[in-house]
């Protein structure tokens, strides 16, 4: 079964609007769990990891105030997309990292964002 | 230059063939993941790998560290296959987050 899920799996929305996407790690507890970005026809980039209890931890380029991480329990991250533009329009994908097995990521079945 | 480089980019084949995809990287790893992306964009994992060989059914993946190089390997290969490939790695003593592939477009043709 399904080790990590997001919610929605996919959201249209206007312009300036925000939208929040939501990872769960069900089948374990999840200090860390990374974001992804991927647009069309390009490889997935890291836009952030995610700590239970503190900040993310951003990678250049990506506005920290823009895309907003909550992570607030071990089994919870938000991913949240404020005042959307179309060019943030892009398929968004969580990870979870057992805390046991640093090298081991389980990824979520992603969120398809499509901003009018 | 991307740290990860994937060839070939795309590939078609008949059902049948045995299928090679390649991934060689520039970095110092921990790990390196092969995953699988379906035209509806989920991901699953195939392997991780940190050293020699692993084995799944029909799926095969093998790591030379000092080469900084793996494999995938598909035998039988069948039109349930078709998927875009993705090789990953996580960086030693680097970002907690993996780095990508641009990925392999695979086609299995009945």
């Amino acid at each position: 079964g399904a080790v990590v899920s997001q919610h929605p799996s996919w959201v249209i929305c206007k312009s300036g609007t925000s939208v929040k996407i939501e990872c769960r790690s069900l089948d374990f507890q999840a200090t860390t769990m990374f974001w992804y970005r991927q647009f069309p026809k390009q490889s997935l980039m890291l836009m952030a990891t995610s700590n239970e209890g503190s900040k993310a931890t951003y990678e250049q380029g990506v506005e920290k105030d823009k895309f907003l991480i909550n992570h607030a329990s071990l089994t919870l991250s938000t991913l949240t997309v404020t005042s959307a533009h179309p060019e943030d329009s892009s398929f968004y994908i969580c990870s979870v990292r057992p805390g046991a097995k640093k090298d081991t990521q389980y990824f979520g079945p992603g969120t398809r964002l499509t901003v009018l | 230059k991307n740290e990860v480089e994937q060839s070939p980019q795309n590939l078609t084949a008949q059902e049948g063939e045995f299928i090679t995809i390649n991934c060689s990287y520039s970095v110092g790893i921990s790990a390196l993941h092969w995953l699988q992306q379906h035209p509806g964009g989920g991901i699953v994992s195939l392997f991780m790998l940190s050293s020699g060989k692993k084995k799944h059914g029909r799926l095969i993946a093998t790591i030379n560290i000092q080469e900084k190089h793996s494999s995938l390997h598909i035998t039988a290969s069948h039109p349930r296959d078709s998927a875009v490939y993705i090789c990953a790695v996580l960086s030693r003593g680097g970002a907690d987050g993996l780095t990508f592939g641009k990925g392999t477009h695979l086609i299995i043709q009945p």
